[in-house]
């Protein structure tokens, strides 16, 4: 099955700075890459996606890229703000009929400085 | 929309005791998920429903239990409560291809 890997488990950045968290996956055939944030408490809530067919995605202050040759994705946050500041996840899977599981990363605990 | 409710918010089990714990969605989402998120942790999947009438074993299935009756609901069933069990339960749905929605979560103590 399919394995994710992300660093850093803990990442503080000044307010204003830019972060960037990585992850790697095994499985050569997953294709979708989504990012969740989830604050305290709260819910994991989608932030941003890409599939295999593109190499990065923009929204706002937000951007990911995809290495399918190396397996790794990364999520950039520029501008950091405190409201930044929660658990990020990545995640794979294969987006095919009848196999829609996420592989979950470990998850890092990102901390905006004022 | 309401999105994906999950009842109840908290509840704590004494070891051996059963329970099921709810999740409903009003998207018609075909695709449904039970995940576990042990403290300071990922998620992990339990178990997932591709529509009415089927379910599949996750990453942790052992000592639950799942049924899909209907598009909207996919309770989970805890039998015999181990304190292993304590953790935060997440409900989700997804249509196929796109963006799976959580639920606000169950938080589990089993003593």
């Amino acid at each position: 099955g399919e394995n994710v890997e992300q660093h850093p488990s803990t990442l503080s950045v000044q307010e204003g700075d830019s972060a960037v968290i990585k992850c790697t996956y095994s499985d050569s055939a997953s294709n979708y890459f989504p990012w969740y944030k989830q604050e305290l408490g709260k819910r994991p809530q989608l932030i941003i996606d890409i599939r295999s067919n593109v190499g990065e995605k923009k929204d706002q202050r937000i951007a990911v890229t995809l290495n399918k040759t190396a397996k790794h994705f990364s999520l950039h946050i520029t501008e950091t703000q405190p409201e930044d500041s929660a658990v990020y996840f990545c995640a794979a899977s294969q987006t095919n009929f009848g196999n829609e599981k996420l592989t979950f990363g470990t998850g890092t605990r990102l901390t905006i400085i004022p | 929309n309401a999105g994906v409710t999950q009842t109840p918010k908290f509840r704590i089990l004494k070891i051996g005791q059963s329970m099921t714990l709810q999740c409903t969605q009003d998207m018609n989402h075909n695709y449904m998920y039970w995940y576990r998120q042990d403290p300071g942790m990922g998620l992990k999947l339990i178990y997932y429903s591709v529509g009415a009438g089927i379910t599949d074993k996750g990453e942790v299935p052992n000592g639950y239990n799942v049924s899909r009756s209907t598009t909207e609901d996919f309770p989970l069933r805890l039998e015999l409560a181990a304190p292993s069990q304590t953790s935060v339960y997440f409900c989700a749905s997804s249509q196929i291809s796109y963006e799976q929605y959580f639920g606000p979560g169950t938080r589990l103590t089993v003593t």
